[in-house]
């Protein structure tokens, strides 16, 4: 079946650490997108990827990187640098504007 | 910058009832796309149902219909004979047609509304 997979489900990171959280998807869809969902905040935009090997940055990008080196994946890392990394993280496809966005299951990130 | 407001931070509605969740939008464009997005206890979003902006007709999905009032800038989502399943999160989203940097296909989400079915 064609869809998103997010790994790993529950992610955990000492302080100073880099982790990656990865994203594949199936759907042959051109775009990617990364979100970041806290309590009441509802769902921000950290990185976007229209294509391979161009990406942009979101609404809340300080602290997270990422690459588009492959069509069916776009892994996001984030580093030491994000000092509130606590959080539910979201990935996503789509392929056209007016095409729905689909996502995967997420991952839950929590500092030791 | 594109704006979407959700004034229901939460609703609760009886099992087999109806309930409408609130939507609006600011925008100074003519043509966009409007979503409405089901977050069950799961966490994975779910695709509810999608508008056109340049269509006056309603979207309708089964149980699941909008009010889509262009002029209002107002995009609400009623849910028909509610059922036990139906309670989640619904995040309503907005997405421009126009290519801002490459920004073309991003979705500006509402903060959402938790929505609780009482059998």
């Amino acid at each position: 079946d064609g869809g998103i997979t997010q790994s790993p489900k529950y992610l955990f990171r000492k302080e100073g650490q880099n982790v990656t959280l990865s994203c594949e998807q199936n759907l042959n869809h051109d775009a990617m997108y990364w979100y970041r969902q806290d309590p009441g905040q509802g769902l921000r935009l950290i990185y976007y990827s229209q294509i391979v090997n161009d990406f942009q940055k979101g609404d809340i990008a300080e602290g997270y990187s990422v690459s588009r080196e492959k069509k069916e994946s776009f892994p996001l890392t984030v580093t030491s640098a994000q000092k509130n990394p606590t959080a539910f993280y979201l990935c996503a496809s789509s392929q056209g504007a007016g095409q729905p966005q689909h996502f995967g299951d997420g991952t839950r990130l929590s500092i030791l | 910058a594109q704006t979407v407001t959700q004034s229901q931070p939460e609703m609760s509605v009886q099992e087999a009832e109806t309930v409408t969740l609130s939507c609006t939008y600011d925008t100074s464009e003519s043509d966009y796309y409007l979503f409405w997005y089901k977050q069950p206890p799961s966490r994975q979003m779910i695709l509810v149902i999608r508008q056109e902006a340049y269509k006056q007709q309603n979207a309708t999905e089964n149980r699941f219909s909008v009010n889509f009032q262009k002029a209002a800038k107002s995009f609400s989502l009623k849910i028909s004979d509610s059922q036990l399943g139906d309670a989640a999160m619904y995040f309503c989203a907005y997405r421009s047609i126009m290519n801002y940097g490459g920004s073309q296909g991003n979705l500006i989400f509402g903060k959402g509304t938790k929505l609780s079915v009482k059998p």
